[in-house]
């Protein structure tokens, strides 16, 4: 079945920088756009931008223009993201997402199982 | 940047009951809304696109409305396993953006 599979928790310092990563199975893999949303207790889900694996493009939201990169590695199916110098305020799930489009309507499916990363010193 | 309000952000139900939640646009995003299922611990899961297209594999009792910037999903009839929250996304443009998620409870 078509899933995607993220890495585990982790806990990072203040100003430190996290990576996580993102596996697709039971799909083709290259031609479907990747999104990262977090959920955070104060601003529930936020997107943070996606990447598109078979050009490595990518789109960022403008909160996190400068913080965050989104990268590739097409020969594992794989997609990373990494957030740097982290605050308390980046606690959160981080979840990948597949971008679909339906009738021209987007939307997210699947997702998955989410990495929380817990910014603490 | 598009805001999205729910309402309401949370209520409370029995099983069989009929429930409506709504979801506003700061503009208008024409069809471009989707509707999620969330549970603790597990993915969202897509239960709605186009405001008004039933996923695949997603049961019937399950359905969405609205266009412009009013919105609502309405369960049928609330079964055990529907106690979760529910979030709106819009997806007009960039960046994508959720309402603030309706949890719902059993009475």
């Amino acid at each position: 079945q078509v899933q995607l599979v993220q890495s585990g928790a982790e806990v990072k310092k203040p100003g430190a920088s996290v990576k996580v990563s993102c596996r697709g199975s039971g799909y083709n893999f290259t031609p479907y756009y990747i999104h990262w949303v977090r959920q955070t207790p104060g601003q529930g889900f936020e997107w943070m931008g996606w990447i598109v694996p078979n050009s490595g493009g990518t789109n960022y939201a403008q909160k996190f223009q400068g913080r965050v990169t989104m990268t590739r590695d097409t020969s594992i199916s794989t997609v990373y993201m990494e957030l740097s110098s982290l605050t308390s305020d980046d606690t959160a799930i981080y979840y990948c997402a597949r971008g679909l489009l339906v009738s021209g309507k987007g939307f997210f499916d699947p997702w998955g199982q989410g990495t929380p990363v817990t910014v603490s010193s | 940047d598009i805001q999205m309000t729910q309402s309401p952000s949370s209520l409370s139900a029995s099983v069989g009951d009929r429930v409506t939640i709504t979801c506003r646009a700061s503009q208008s995003i024409s069809s471009s809304l989707n509707w999620y299922q969330h549970k603790p611990g597990k993915a969202p899961e897509v239960l709605i696109y186009g405001a008004s297209s039933l996923q695949s594999g997603v049961p019937p009792r399950f359905s969405g409305s609205g266009s412009g910037t009013d919105f609502s999903l309405t369960i049928s009839s609330l079964q055990p396993e529907d106690f979760a929250t529910y979030y709106c996304q819009q997806s007009a443009s960039i960046p994508r953006t959720f309402g603030q998620g309706t949890k719902v409870e059993i009475k």
